[in-house]
């Protein structure tokens, strides 16, 4: 079992539509959680932190539930510029090296 | 954006040869990483740095050699290429804050390493 699984997609939605990622991780001692974001042949950027009580950057909104060992994004009123591959990214402990990336989710707005 | 750039950013190389990657950043940050991304994978983190001279390896560092002399540059030196290092190498950088790693990395845009 990989330690963050993601589901690969694609998601095909219309522009506007709301959609939602999740995203599970394996190792109950991580600590830290964020999403990337990562338009294609392009690095990975932050998108955001993801905190245990759950916050938001406009349209984007992260949650954490760490009894079921899974964090969500959504996206509401989704724009033709959302469309990317968004990655799970979970830290373990304060190490520098124990940061486990998902392997993405992609996504795809229509016009 | 962060300032970090890599070098180059794109090499075709035959199996066999050293190759050496650079990552250079403007930012003055403790912590460096070299990852690679591959399809069905998420990035692999190869060899980081916490400091000048001060590296230590990651998941997948077999065949990979880093060095640091200077804050801002990071190198990854691929010993002997071979096919199965044809990949996409990103370099991150983070701060550190009260002697740890910060939580958030920002990436350089990439190196895209073909081995024929």
């Amino acid at each position: 079992r990989k330690e963050v699984e993601q589901d690969p997609g694609p998601f095909n939605v219309p522009e506007g539509a709301t959609v939602a990622f999740n995203c599970t991780y394996s190792n109950s001692a991580s600590q830290s959680f964020f999403w990337y974001r990562q338009d294609c042949r392009k690095e990975p950027k932050l998108l955001m932190s993801v905190y245990s009580s759950g916050n938001e950057d406009g349209r984007f909104t992260a949650q954490l539930n760490r009894a079921s060992q899974y964090i969500s994004l959504l996206i509401r009123d989704s724009k033709l510029s959302d469309s990317a591959t968004y990655l799970c990214v979970v830290r373990l402990g304060s190490s520098a090296s124990k940061i486990i990336f998902g392997s993405g989710t992609r996504l795809s707005i229509r016009p | 954006d962060a300032g970090i750039t890599q070098s180059p950013r794109h090499k075709v190389t035959e199996t066999g040869t050293p190759v050496t990657l650079r990552c250079h950043q403007t930012e003055n940050h403790r912590y460096m990483y070299w990852y690679r991304q591959d399809p069905g994978h998420g990035l692999r983190l190869i060899h980081y740095s916490y400091g000048v001279k001060d590296t230590d390896k990651g998941e997948v560092s077999d065949g990979y050699s880093v060095s640091r002399s200077k804050t801002e540059d990071f190198l990854l030196t691929l010993e002997s290429a071979t096919s199965s290092q044809t990949s996409v190498y990103f370099c991150a950088i983070s701060e550190s804050t009260s002697g740890q790693a910060s939580y958030e990395q920002y990436f350089g845009p990439g190196t895209r390493l073909t081995v024929t």
